[in-house]
Parts: structure tokens; sequence; C-alpha cells
């Protein structure tokens, strides 16, 4: 089946201990995101990566990294975590990236 | 001011009506348009995807773009139950960054 799988579904962390959540697809994409959704506030980009080794700032990079290695992973790594990043993040790919997205189920983290 | 601005709803419809989502935007350099649906704790899920202006339509979903108007429309007919979720519009200039409206959800009555 193709899809975007994201781990962990939950996390929830203390400030400043450093967590990744991770991203997979299995369709050969080369387009690859990640989005954090907050109430009132919508779907915001964070990175983005065009394909292997490319990576790009969206709206909302502080306090993020991400790494593109392989074509089918992208990680999203919080070094120092902290409460304003408790938020519902989702994983996101495309062909290309001018077409939709295929998105993940989500990854609800809480920062205390 | 916001690059996208969705009606916010929420929106409550009896079974078989038409329900019309719509999202006005300002940048220009849009030509890419897309509706996902979300459902409560899933993904979005991409409905429809439409370059620059004009109308697709497919079943019972039809997609309106008018690049004059800076304003897109997704048309629902014959609604369900299961049609009930949350919509989102979305839009980007090229490959790289799409901009999300904040989402109308929508409850369909049996």
């Amino acid at each position: 089946e193709a899809q975007v799988t994201q781990n962990p579904r939950y996390l929830i962390t203390v400030t400043g201990k450093k967590l990744t959540v991770t991203c997979s697809q299995n369709m050969n994409h080369e387009y690859m995101s990640w989005y954090r959704q907050d109430p009132g506030l919508g779907l915001r980009q964070i990175y983005y990566s065009m394909n292997v080794e490319v990576t790009d700032k969206g709206d909302v990079p502080e306090g993020y990294k991400v790494s593109r290695k392989e074509k089918r992973n992208f990680p999203l790594i919080l070094e120092s975590p902290s409460p304003n990043q408790t938020s519902l993040y989702f994983c996101a790919s495309s062909l290309t990236g001018y077409y939709g997205y295929t998105f993940g189920s989500g990854t609800r983290l809480t920062v205390v | 001011q916001k690059e996208v601005e969705q009606d916010p709803g929420p929106l409550s419809v009896p079974e078989g009506a038409i329900v019309s989502l719509n999202c006005t935007y300002s940048n220009s350099a849009f030509q890419y348009f897309m509706w996902y649906r979300q459902y409560s704790r899933k993904g979005p899920e991409l409905l429809m995807y439409t370059y620059s202006s004009g109308n697709k339509e497919d079943g019972r979903f039809t997609a309106q773009v008018d690049k004059s108007s800076k304003y897109i429309s997704l048309f629902i007919r014959d609604s369900q139950p299961s049609d009930s979720a949350t919509y989102l519009c979305a839009m980007k200039a090229g490959a790289g960054k799409s901009t999300f409206g904040d989402g109308t959800t929508l409850t369909v009555k049996p």
C-alpha cells in the first residue's frame, strides 16, 4: 500500500530532551515536507526537501532540523524541545512537488 | 493579513444538500490549487487538484478556480454524512511551499 509512515503517533517529552520523529514513504516521491497543525493557525510548513541532500526552510523552521540522506526518509529533529513546540505534526510527500501531497497519520507531540 | 483566507464555518447541512466551500487569496503567483479533506485524528487527504483557472469535476465534487478574482471553491453535491470532515484549501506558486487555509468544518446531518 502506498503510504507515508510517521513514528511515533504520540509522544510526551520534557523540555530540552532531544527527539526525532521519523517519516518514511514507499512511493519513490522526490518531494517531502513537514508541517505542524495548531488550532487557529492551520497547517504551517516547517521544512521541505526537493530531493536527496536538498532541503529548505518553510514558514516556521526555528527549533527544528531535518536531513534527507535517502529518498524515502525525512526525519524531523528537535534538538532542544520547548513547550511552544507542542503540536500535531504531519509529514507529507509528493511525486515532484508540483502536485498534491500524500500525508502521514500525524504525530501528536507534547513538551512539558 | 494571511495569504489564504478560508470561510471559517463551521457548516452544518442536511443530507443531500449542495455544499459550497470557499477560499480567497492575495498572492497572484499561485497557480496550483488543491482541496484536502481531513477526518478527525487523521492526516489530510487530497481531494482535488487544479492548475490555473477553470473547473474540474470528480464524482460529486467540483473545484472552481477564478484567478481574476483570486477565489476558489469546492462544491459537494448530494452531500452524505460521510462527507463530515474539515476541508482545507491549499495553493502554491510552483514546486515547493504550499500555503494552506485554516479549514472549514462540515457536518452533514442524516
